[in-house]
């Protein structure tokens, strides 16, 4: 399967607790993106990498929040002292020019 | 502000029939299109995409119809299936620097295909 991966696909964890997850996208793709999808909405744009350069950070952002893509192959999106409004699905995507190519996710639970 | 606003927020359809989901935008400089299907507990698949110099689009029972004038786009699936039953987002874009095409999503339509 040569599409993009993401794991977990799910993670509990305590309030105040740090997660770290791990995107792998498509190998010839640059361009890397990570979005946060609460329950009945879109996904929302939460940061970009062009190789290893993280280029946009959204204000959704929260000094919390830390992505990095070390090499530019995969990226990890970790969340520091997590809080109950955090609890979402993660989803990360690669493109290599317009169209954007979707992970399955990472569901988190903040309890 | 909801850059990119979806409608209707769910739709039932009988198996054979046209579905048919519409989202309008607000920003001019939006210029491509995608629209993206999501099962439950899956990411969003790419189903197909337009940009605005191009009225229709059309791939398999899948076609977007396009009003620049009026900015609006809308999706139409032909002979719906229940294998269709889904959740679909509209979504938009425009060049943003360094290469950054990020996506604005709209809400999402729960569409649901009966037998």
């Amino acid at each position: 399967d040569t599409g993009v991966s993401q794991d977990p696909r799910h993670k509990i964890t305590k309030r105040g607790q740090n997660v770290t997850f791990r995107c792998d996208p498509i190998s010839e793709h640059n361009r890397l993106y990570w979005y946060r999808q609460t329950l009945g909405q879109g996904p929302e744009f939460l940061t970009y990498f062009q190789n290893e350069a993280q280029l946009e950070k959204s204000r959704l952002l929260s000094d919390r929040f830390s992505a990095e893509r070390p090499k530019g192959s995969f990226s990890t999106l970790e969340i520091q002292r997590t809080e109950q409004g955090d609890s979402a699905m993660y989803l990360c995507a690669s493109s290599p020019g317009r169209d954007q190519y979707f992970g399955p996710g990472t569901r988190l639970l903040v309890l | 502000q909801q850059q990119v606003k979806q409608s209707p927020q769910s739709l039932i359809v009988q198996k054979g029939g046209i579905s048919i989901i519409n989202c309008a935008y607000e920003n001019t400089a939006f210029d491509y299109f995608p629209w993206y299907q999501q099962f439950p507990g899956k990411g969003p698949a790419l189903l197909i995409a337009i940009r605005p110099d191009v009225s229709e689009k059309k791939e398999g029972r899948f076609t977007i119809s396009f009003n620049k004038s009026a900015k609006q786009f809308s999706l139409h699936i032909m002979d719906s299936q229940p294998g269709d039953s889904a959740t679909y987002f509209c979504a938009a874009s425009t060049y943003s620097g360094g290469s950054n095409y990020k996506l604005t999503f709209g809400k999402g339509t729960l569409l649901t295909v009966n037998p």
